[in-house]
């Protein structure tokens, strides 16, 4: 099993709509969370903490469940700028860094 | 954040011969991490360099491959040894938050992209 795991997608979207990218990680000692964003031929970008009490900044809204270990993304009224692949981020303690393989979403016309 | 810059950006390189990537950060920083993307996938971590001291590999990854220098806070290099196509890849360098905030979040340089040939 990996340890974080994302649906690939990718996900094709209208403008305006609400999509929700889904992750689950499998070492119950991670400490923290992120969701980073990656554009095509450029390096990650840190899009938002996780954190366990949920927590949004603007269209984005990030959600942890400690119990199932499981992270989410939900982003509303989509933009064609959001089209990206967005990485589901874990630090399972120390320095560690471990990335799951992203979720590609296309935002359209 | 950090600003972070990496040589050269781009290479295309023959097999059996080795390619040293630099990383360059605006301020000092205590940990730099060095990262590898194979095409279509996530990223893996390769080894993290701290200054005045060995390179800590992770698994499956050997210092006599993928050669650290951390001469000092602000620049790592990571050098590709006797390079195969296996090898071909987009290499970064990260930091820590500066600010220690959120548990250790990483900021990345924007990436060498390899090709062997």
């Amino acid at each position: 099993r990996k340890e974080v795991e994302q649906d690939p997608g990718p996900f094709n979207v209208p403008e305006g709509a609400t999509v929700a990218f889904n992750c689950t990680y499998s070492n119950s000692a991670s400490q923290s969370f992120f969701w980073y964003r990656q554009d095509c031929r450029k390096e990650p970008k840190l899009l938002m903490s996780v954190y366990s009490s949920g927590n949004e900044d603007g269209r984005f809204t990030a959600q942890l469940n400690r119990a199932s270990q499981y992270i989410s993304l939900l982003i509303r009224d989509s933009k064609l700028s959001d089209s990206a692949t967005y990485l589901c981020v874990v630090n399972s303690g120390g320095n560690k860094l471990t990335f799951g393989t992203g979720t590609q979403l296309k935002v359209e016309l | 954040s950090a600003v972070i810059s990496q040589k050269p950006s781009r290479d295309i390189c023959q097999r059996g011969t080795s390619l040293t990537i630099q990383c360059q950060v605006d301020s000092q920083v205590t940990m730099m991490f060095w990262y590898r993307q194979q095409p279509g996938q996530s990223l893996t971590l390769i080894a993290t360099a701290n200054q005045g001291s060995e390179a800590t590999y992770e698994s499956g990854f050997v210092i006599d491959k993928f050669p650290i220098s951390r001469p000092n806070l602000t620049f790592s290099t990571l050098t590709v040894s006797n390079m195969s196509p296996e090898d071909s890849s987009i290499y970064l360098c990260s930091v820590e938050d500066l600010m220690g905030l959120a548990g250790g979040t990483q900021y990345f340089g924007p990436g060498t992209r390899l090709l062997v040939l």
